[in-house]
């Protein structure tokens, strides 16, 4: 069975600055997705930025970019010049091709301070 | 833009009750989540429905029920509330298949059993 690790329950980071949340997964497979989401405090759970396994080239989205490690099994989300608005729950999610359902971390709790 | 609302955002409910919450999606999706979230577990999937009436069973299905008798609604049901089933509920949608697979949550729903 496929698993998720976010060994960082808690980050911090100042405002401006870039920090890296890590996320290794386990699998056989060598097809599947991967996702990060991101839950701000009392908020709805969003999608930050997927990528897919069979793309060598690393996924980005504005400050938002992911350094894809297929045969190391790590997927680490980079965020650039760090907003406040940043500050939230970030959870690594992974998904088969062949199911339409996520096996997710445990999630890094993200701070930031002015 | 893509709606998923849930009925309650905080519910108290007694130990031996039953307890109904409900699930609804705008946006014509098959695909259907219940989920629970708990601090260093992250969220385990417990129900998951693809369509009207079909539904398969997640990580942690025990003490739980799911009905969808309407593609834009799906409910969880605790048959007799525990108090180990106090927690954070996470309702999420999506496409089915490849072609659109972010899954879209709701705001979430904090039950207590007491």
């Amino acid at each position: 069975a496929q698993t998720v690790t976010q060994s960082q329950p808690e980050m911090s980071v100042q405002e401006a600055e870039t920090v890296t949340l890590s996320c290794t997964y386990d699998t056989s497979e060598s097809d599947y997705y991967l996702f990060w989401y991101k839950q701000p405090p009392s908020r709805q759970m969003i999608l930050v930025i997927r990528q897919e396994a069979y793309k060598q080239q690393n996924a980005t989205e504005n400050r938002f970019s992911v350094n894809f490690q297929k045969a190391a099994k790590s997927f680490s989300l980079k965020i650039s010049d760090s907003q406040l608005g940043d500050a939230a729950m970030y959870f690594c999610a992974y998904r088969s091709h062949n199911t339409d359902k996520l096996i997710f971390g445990t999630g890094t709790r993200l701070q930031v301070f002015p | 833009d893509v709606k998923v609302t849930q009925s309650s955002r905080y519910l108290v409910k007694r130990t031996g009750e039953k307890v109904f919450l409900e699930c609804v999606q705008d946006m014509d999706h098959e695909n259907m989540f219940w989920y629970r979230q708990d601090p260093g577990l992250g969220l385990r999937l417990i129900y998951f429905s693809y369509d009207v009436k079909m539904k398969e069973k997640g990580d942690i299905p025990e003490g739980y029920s799911v009905s969808r008798e309407k593609k834009e609604r799906f409910s969880l049901i605790l048959e007799s509330a525990s108090t180990n089933q106090t927690s954070m509920y996470l309702c999420a949608s999506n496409f089915r298949g490849a072609v659109s697979y972010e899954q879209y949550f709701g705001p979430g729903t904090r039950l207590t059993v007491t």
